[in-house]
Parts: structure tokens; C-alpha cells; sequence
């Protein structure tokens, strides 16, 4: 089975400063990699996904992501973040011709205005 | 369209009762799922279908069964509940599995606590 982890487990910052979250798996097979978000009191949704193609992702309010095939690594960045931003942030991973999906445990990040 | 429609929102079983909780989706997606989500443990898959009549296990099956007669409900039904099986269910969707159609839509969930 494939796992995932996610190293930041709470993640507070002031508003405007930058984001990193840490994200790897351990498949070493063709992989699709996504970045889901749960705000509070709303459904999860997806934030970005990578397939295939440019490893750079770029996301909706201003989030990317980088895979890197070589560090099983797809780590999620915003260069500034907003109070908005304060959410329950996945990393999840399914093997190219799989049907399953593994998610990490996920990072509860808080943004103080 | 609703989108992922899951119900109950909030369920209080006894150990030993049955129960099932339902998950109905109208973007006529062939995948849907169903996942529990613990503290400190994430989402984890309970059982999956990648079209009507097709059922397989994820990775934490066990005490759970499902069914997909139709494209549009995937019910997941408690057999004897446990306080274990206390957590978060949620239902989720996709087009399919493969390339650009794996982006899964998620219901708003099911907090159940086991007595």
C-alpha cells in the first residue's frame, strides 16, 4: 500500500507571510498527486492536482505545487497568505492505473490577521 | 446540481445496532467512495466503486459493507457497530480514476458516535 506524509501537523503564521507545506509518498510508480482543502464548516475541494506535464502546478487563490519525482515530494506553496487561507490542507496520492486514493493526515493551518 | 448529497449529518448509535448511511451524487460520476476521517489519522478509504454493480475494498473494510445497484447512490451500511467505528464518513465522487478525470467531489459528511 502506498502512504502518505505530511510533516506539519499545525502551521500558525501572520497574514502576508509565506507557505510551505511538506508532502511525500511512497509509491515509486507513475503517480497523480493532489492537494485537497477543507475551510471550516465546508466540504473538502480540491485545491490542485498534478498528472502529467509541467511539475510546477498552479492552483486556485494563488497556490502551486512542485513535484519532484526524484524526493517523492509534492510540497505546496503560497507566497502569501491571507486569513482566508485558515483550512484543513490534504495531500493525497493514487498510483497512475490504480482506484485507490491515500491521503496524508493532513495540516490544520491558521492565519492570524 | 446538488453535487455529493450525504445523509445523515449526525448519527448516535449503540454498539451492536445497524445503520446506513447514504451518499447520493447527480453529476452521473462512475467513482465514488467512502472514507473516515480520525484525528491524527486523515482520510482513509473504506470501500470504493468504479461503476454500478462494482464494489472493492480499501484499505480499512472491515466492519462495513457496501453496494451500487445504480450509478447515482452509494449507501455504506454498519453491520454491528463498534465505539472503533466512531469518526467522520465522508462520501466522495469522480468522472473516473485515470488521467484528468480523478478529481474527487466530496459530501459534507457524517459525524457518527458509537456508545
Amino acid at each position: 500500500a502506498q502512504s502518505v506524509s505530511q510533516h506539519n501537523h499545525h502551521v500558525i503564521l501572520s497574514e502576508a507571510a509565506s507557505l510551505e507545506l511538506g508532502c511525500n509518498y511512497s509509491y515509486g510508480g507513475t503517480v497523480n498527486l493532489f492537494w485537497y482543502v477543507q475551510y471550516p464548516g465546508q466540504h473538502l475541494q480540491l485545491l490542485l492536482k498534478y498528472f502529467s506535464g509541467d511539475p510546477l502546478v498552479k492552483g486556485i487563490k494563488g497556490f502551486e505545487a512542485e513535484f519532484i519525482k526524484s524526493k517523492f515530494s509534492f510540497n505546496l506553496r503560497k507566497p502569501s497568505v491571507q486569513w482566508s487561507d485558515t483550512a484543513e490542507y490534504f495531500c493525497a496520492v493514487k498510483s497512475f492505473t490504480g482506484n485507490q486514493f491515500y491521503f496524508g493526515t493532513g495540516t490544520s493551518l491558521t492565519v492570524i490577521p | 446540481n446538488a453535487g455529493v448529497t450525504q445523509t445523515p449529518k449526525f448519527q448516535v448509535l449503540k454498539t451492536g445496532q445497524s445503520m446506513t448511511l447514504q451518499c447520493a451524487q447527480d453529476m452521473n460520476h462512475e467513482y465514488m467512495s467512502w472514507y473516515r476521517q480520525d484525528p491524527g489519522m486523515g482520510l482513509r478509504l473504506i470501500h470504493y466503486s468504479v461503476g454500478a454493480g462494482i464494489t472493492d475494498q480499501g484499505e480499512v473494510p472491515n466492519g462495513y459493507n457496501v453496494s451500487r445497484s445504480t450509478t447515482e447512490d452509494f449507501p455504506l451500511r454498519l453491520l454491528s457497530a463498534a465505539p472503533s467505528q466512531t469518526s467522520v464518513y465522508f462520501c466522495a465522487s469522480s468522472w473516473g480514476t485515470g488521467g484528468n478525470t480523478d478529481t474527487q467531489y466530496f459530501g459534507a459528511g457524517t459525524r457518527l458516535s458509537v456508545l
